[in-house]
């Protein structure tokens, strides 16, 4: 059983569509990434969420950080195709390497 | 780029084997974690260190060793490969006490 359950796992938009995926669960977090990886490569940490109700924006992706800081979303707006990649979120139960845990990834694909 | 280069890239051996992967950082960080990728599973870590000599058990670590002799170099060691072990390797680095930068990952299959 995953600590993080990320949806949907797959997603094929067209240029231009906005999109949001989610990442939940039961656990409290002390704080909350969001990565992208594209094939054949590691993971690009984005943000780090760390209070309840956050909002960290890069450019067109809006991070939140659920009030509960049990979940966490992604929203793309307009996206392009330099968006398509493996989006992972990975929750912290607290301090230390051994505390964080990974969702199995929301594989995204923008169809010029 | 952080900096971190993973070796080999890609490997295929036997089950039985002895395998060995390497992590070198050129940044000076701190922390040094292994991790494999596999589907359904999402990152699972292996082993971290938190200095010279210093290392820990992750959520995965058996069938696994590692050392650190360097600040720069993590060695992974796989001391009799199985086939459960295939898997995509990555390498991450950090400053504080959670992975912040990964490397292209090894790409390791066990016959």
């Amino acid at each position: 059983t995953q600590l993080l359950e990320q949806s949907p796992q797959f997603l094929s938009i067209q240029e231009g569509e906005n999109l949001t995926v989610y990442c939940n669960s039961s656990s409290v977090f002390s704080s909350l990434q969001w990565y992208r990886q594209e094939p054949g490569e590691g993971p690009v940490l984005l943000v780090t969420v760390v209070t309840g109700g956050e909002v960290k924006k890069l450019k067109r992706l809006t991070f939140q950080f659920g009030d509960a800081r049990k979940d966490s979303s992604l929203h793309i707006t307009a996206a392009q195709p330099g968006d398509t990649g493996l989006y992972l979120c990975a929750g912290a139960l607290g301090t230390g390497a051994n505390n964080l845990f990974f969702g199995t990834g929301t594989r995204l694909t923008v169809i010029p | 780029d952080a900096g971190i280069t993973q070796s080999p890239r890609h490997k295929v051996t036997e089950t039985g084997t002895p395998v060995t992967l390497r992590c070198h950082q050129t940044e000076n960080h701190r922390y040094m974690y292994w991790y494999r990728q596999d589907p359904g599973h999402g990152l699972r870590l292996i082993h971290y260190s938190y200095g010279v000599k210093d290392t820990d058990k992750g959520e995965v670590s058996d069938g696994y060793s590692v050392s650190r002799s360097k600040t720069e170099d993590f060695l992974l060691t796989l001391e009799s490969a199985t086939s459960s072990q295939t898997s995509v390797y990555f390498c991450a680095t950090g400053t504080g006490g959670q992975p912040q930068h990964f490397g292209d990952g090894t790409r390791l299959s066990i016959l």
